[in-house]
């Protein structure tokens, strides 16, 4: 089983659409957890971290995490266009030496 | 400041040749890290280094070789070149020993080995 799992999609919404893009870990000792967006042909960039349990907001995006269920959440208002890339969930594992990532969600805002 | 910096962008290679992937960062961060990533296998670290002259392996270090000589570089050397290392490879850094915050990443390094 790997540490990350996420489902790889695809997911296609409509301009303006809440997205949801969700991701499930393993070890109970993850406290940190990342986004990542990644367009195509492009290096994944950071869009946020948050620690432990709770809600993280930073404009149209919140992050959630809810260690009780190893469940950690990516929620995107107003979607745009210019969101459509592959997001990747990831967290610390070893001794912080080392980030895992989940396999990534293709997401695709039609105009 | 530059970021993260991988050369070249694109590589073709024959089996057995070997060839050394650049990686420079201008951020003095202390942690750095090489990646692959693969369709349907996500990103796999390969090795990583905490410092000058430390280095360690990561998922998957077969046929990789790395060195950490200055903070800024971090070059990955593939011995002899197969098939099965066609990919795409990103170098990362990180202020922090300790990668609780996250990387930055390179535009990646494109290798195709026929």
């Amino acid at each position: 089983q790997k540490e990350v799992e996420q489902d790889p999609g695809p997911l296609s919404v409509p301009e303006g659409a809440i997205v949801s893009l969700n991701c499930t870990y393993s070890n109970s000792a993850f406290q940190y957890f990342m986004w990542y967006r990644q367009y195509s042909r492009k290096g994944p960039e950071l869009l946020m971290y948050t620690y432990s349990s709770g809600n993280k907001e930073d404009g149209r995006f919140t992050a959630q995490v809810d260690k009780s269920s190893k469940y950690i959440s990516l929620f995107i208002r107003d979607s745009q266009p210019s969101d459509s890339a592959t997001y990747l969930c990831a967290s610390p594992s070893g001794s912080a030496r080392q980030l895992t990532f989940g396999s990534g969600t293709q997401l695709t805002v039609l105009p | 400041n530059a970021g993260v910096t991988q050369t070249p962008k694109f590589q073709v290679l024959k089996t057995g040749q070997s060839m050394t992937l650049q990686c420079a960062q201008d951020m003095n961060h202390e942690y750095m890290s090489w990646y692959r990533q693969d369709p349907g296998m996500g990103l796999r670290l390969i090795h990583y280094s905490v410092g000058a002259g430390i280095t360690d392996q990561g998922e998957v270090p077969n046929g990789y070789n790395v060195s950490r000589s200055t903070t800024e570089d971090f070059p990955l050397r593939l011995l002899s070149a197969a098939p099965s290392q066609t990919s795409v490879y990103f170098c990362a850094s990180s202020y922090n020993r300790q990668v609780n915050y996250g990387y930055t990443f390179g535009s990646g390094t494109r290798l195709t080995v026929v």
